[in-house]
């Protein structure tokens, strides 16, 4: 059973851009989590998404954005990078938003704002 | 708001030898979970351990145990047996009730190192 998979496992982008990241949970999960993790603030909470709707969303401005598509991939878009945008930006999955058995994490994207 | 603390940025251990890894959080809920996560070099996020916080029973999954104390809030993870391959990170996790979505809230890791 494949995992988490993220995609790119890199990637560095010019302030100002925008960037996508993707995220495919595992086959049958259905609820995706996105969390920035950096070594200042920790692993934050980014959104989640649950049947293509934003459940939950954290404490981050607008130019952090998500979707979920009918196959229960994500993506999450950040526009006008910041360097402070630099992290590595995980999405977790779970069966429902209520997965009491945890959630499986991705490997990450890590993100350089150059 | 939900905090987790984990008071130890780094531990060391003797392979073999046990070693506790604390943490504690803070919460005005009845309903909860807690977990603990592991982040080898490879980044990604392993579980570990999970604790409800309505079973009075701490958890247990084969060489990893929780020390789950709900009135004092703390949740300490115990590795018995260490091996090398238990060197990484360690986050522990709180995660609101049934109803509350996944959100999880992170401690700020402790990062644990096996001397051979």
């Amino acid at each position: 059973k494949a995992g988490v998979t993220q995609t790119p496992r890199y990637l560095i982008k010019t302030r100002g851009q925008q960037v996508t990241l993707s995220c495919s949970p595992i086959s049958g999960h259905r609820s995706v989590s996105w969390y920035q993790q950096t070594p200042g603030q920790g692993l934050q909470f980014l959104f989640e998404y649950f049947s293509e709707t934003q459940r939950n969303k954290g404490n981050f401005p607008g130019r952090f954005s998500g979707r979920q598509f009918s196959n229960s991939r994500s993506e999450m878009n950040v526009s006008t990078l910041e360097l402070g945008d630099s992290a590595l930006y995980l999405c977790a999955s779970s069966l429902v938003p209520t997965g009491n058995k945890g959630y499986t994490f991705g490997s990450g994207t890590r993100l350089t704002v150059v | 708001a939900q905090t987790v603390t984990q008071s130890q940025p780094e531990m060391s251990v003797q392979e073999a030898e046990t070693v506790t890894l604390s943490c504690t959080y803070d919460t005005s809920e009845s309903d909860y979970y807690l977990f603990w996560y592991k982040q080898p070099p490879s980044r990604q996020m392993i579980l570990v351990i999970r604790q409800e916080a309505y079973k009075q029973q701490n958890a247990t999954e084969n060489r990893f145990s929780v020390n789950f104390q709900k009135a004092a809030k703390s949740f300490s993870l115990k590795i018995s047996d260490s091996q090398l391959g238990d060197a990484a990170m360690y986050f522990c996790a709180y995660r609101r009730g049934e109803t509350s979505g996944s959100r999880l809230t992170f401690g700020e890791g402790t990062q644990l190192t096996v001397n051979p």
